[in-house]
């Protein structure tokens, strides 16, 4: 089946700083991949998704980019803010045709911004 | 537009008895609904899938069951709790595309935090 390795945290950082979180994973086929954020005491919301080798996804200043060479999908966001102190997930979807778009959650990042 | 949610928010329960979450979509029809369990400082496990009404796939050995009696209702029960079901639980639903493959994107509740004691 699908795994993820994410970077270890907690990551804490001044603000405007830059960030990155490494992301790796192994996959069936070519599976979409995804960046979801998680602010504290919510759910689960979409960050970013990339659906191809080589798609660059981005929002609210975060980008990250499918590099199938290295089957790695880092996020990376030039000057991080306190609004953006969140847990931050990598995860591929299963395309392995019987698997109903299920995704594989990775660790988890906890990233806190300082002022 | 479609809207998940579920609820309790919070609940706090003695060890061995019984629960149940629910979650409803509105907005949608025939989506896939998943359940996932968030322990505290660990990653998201994915709990039960479903694809249809009374369509259930359990993805771990464990004393949580789920159902879909509705279209757009998912539900998590177990009949009598352990201190190890402690954590946040988050419904998901996804867009149930043609040939079974999944798009791979969720869209969260806002999660039930359950403490066992």
């Amino acid at each position: 089946g699908d795994s993820v390795t994410q970077m270890e945290g907690p990551v804490t950082l001044s603000e405007e700083a830059f960030l990155t979180i490494n992301c790796t994973y192994t996959a069936t086929g070519y599976p979409s991949l995804f960046w979801y954020v998680q602010y504290p005491g919510e759910g689960l919301q979409l960050l970013l998704k990339a659906t191809k080798a080589d798609d660059k996804g981005s929002n609210k200043g975060f980008e990250a980019t499918y590099r199938k060479e290295t089957t790695s999908f880092h996020l990376e966001k030039g000057s991080v803010q306190v609004s953006d102190s969140a847990v931050y997930f990598c995860a591929p979807s299963d395309q392995s045709g019987t698997s109903y778009g299920k995704l594989t959650f990775g660790q988890g990042t906890i990233l806190t911004v300082h002022p | 537009s479609q809207t998940i949610h579920q609820w309790p928010a919070t609940l706090v329960q003695p060890v061995g008895s019984p629960l149940s979450l629910e979650c409803t979509v509105e907005g949608t029809s025939n989506p896939n609904l998943y359940w996932y369990r968030q322990a505290a400082g660990r990653g998201l496990q994915l709990l039960f899938y479903s694809v249809g009404i009374g369509q259930i796939s359990s993805e771990v050995p464990q004393n949580l069951s789920a159902s879909r009696p509705q279209d757009r209702q998912f539900i998590l029960s177990s009949k009598k709790l352990l201190l190890s079901d402690s954590g946040f639980y988050l419904c998901a639903w996804s867009v149930a595309p043609a040939g079974g493959l999944g798009t791979g994107e969720l869209f969260f509740g806002e999660g039930s935090r359950l403490t066992v004691l």
